[in-house]
């Protein structure tokens, strides 16, 4: 089936550095999501990509569809102690043409930050 | 704060027991969708449901079954509890049944002792 490679695993850093992590896959996508995960939390949607090539902003935060449609990428930048927790991206196909399957959203294993004061 | 809600937050029960976790979806929304959380696993997807309807199975039990009610919440039923099955489970939501943009509560914590 299809798989999400994310990464790095887990990134320590200290407090005020740019942070990247990325999602890579075989397969396409037509939709790209960001979460974030507090320890015990759901996770909260940070930024949704919709068109391959879009690069979009929420504060500090930007990220982009890659042109391929198989990759994404997330920055952060001057991370700031509240910006630790999980990040994970999640990838969506649609249903396919003959409605034999129904649109699935696949989730990366997740990025642990960790940014020290 | 997403507009979904579960309930209860936390639950401890025994092994070989049942337990029901509630969700409501945010308002508006007609799909809901059953995640499961263990600390080796990531989120698993179980179940989707669009305005009453079974849409989508995942990776869910045969010891598991979720129905969604014409108001739209949606119970996920956990029956013959095993220690395997404590996990953070998460209800999401989206407008649509396509589901590229779902929206999560802040989930139910079972631990099964």
């Amino acid at each position: 089936g299809q798989q999400l490679n994310q990464s790095p695993q887990s990134m320590f850093i200290q407090e005020g550095e740019d942070v990247s992590m990325n999602c890579t896959s075989s397969s396409i996508f037509n939709t790209w999501l960001w979460y974030k995960q507090d320890p015990g939390e759901g996770p909260v949607l940070l930024i949704a990509l919709y068109k391959a090539g879009e690069l979009t902003s929420n504060g500090r935060l930007t990220a982009q569809f890659g042109i391929t449609r198989k990759d994404s990428f997330l920055n952060i930048s001057a991370s700031i102690p509240s910006d630790v927790g999980i990040y994970f991206c999640a990838g969506y196909t649609p249903p396919n043409a003959g409605g034999t399957s129904y649109g699935k959203l696949t989730f990366g294993q997740g990025t642990i930050l960790t940014v020290h004061p | 704060d997403s507009g979904v809600t579960q309930t209860p937050k936390h639950l401890i029960t025994a092994t070989g027991q049942r337990v029901t976790l509630r969700c409501s979806p945010r308002s508006g929304d007609l799909s809901v969708y059953w995640y499961q959380q263990s600390l080796d696993q990531g989120l698993q997807f179980l179940i989707q449901y669009y305005n009453g309807e079974e849409r989508a199975k995942g990776n869910i039990l045969e010891r598991f079954s979720a129905q969604q009610f014409p108001d739209l919440h949606s119970e996920l039923n956990l029956s013959s509890l095993e220690l395997g099955d404590s996990a953070l489970y998460f209800c999401a939501s989206s407008v649509a049944v396509t589901g590229n943009t779902i929206y999560f509560g802040e989930g139910s914590w079972l631990t099964v002792v």
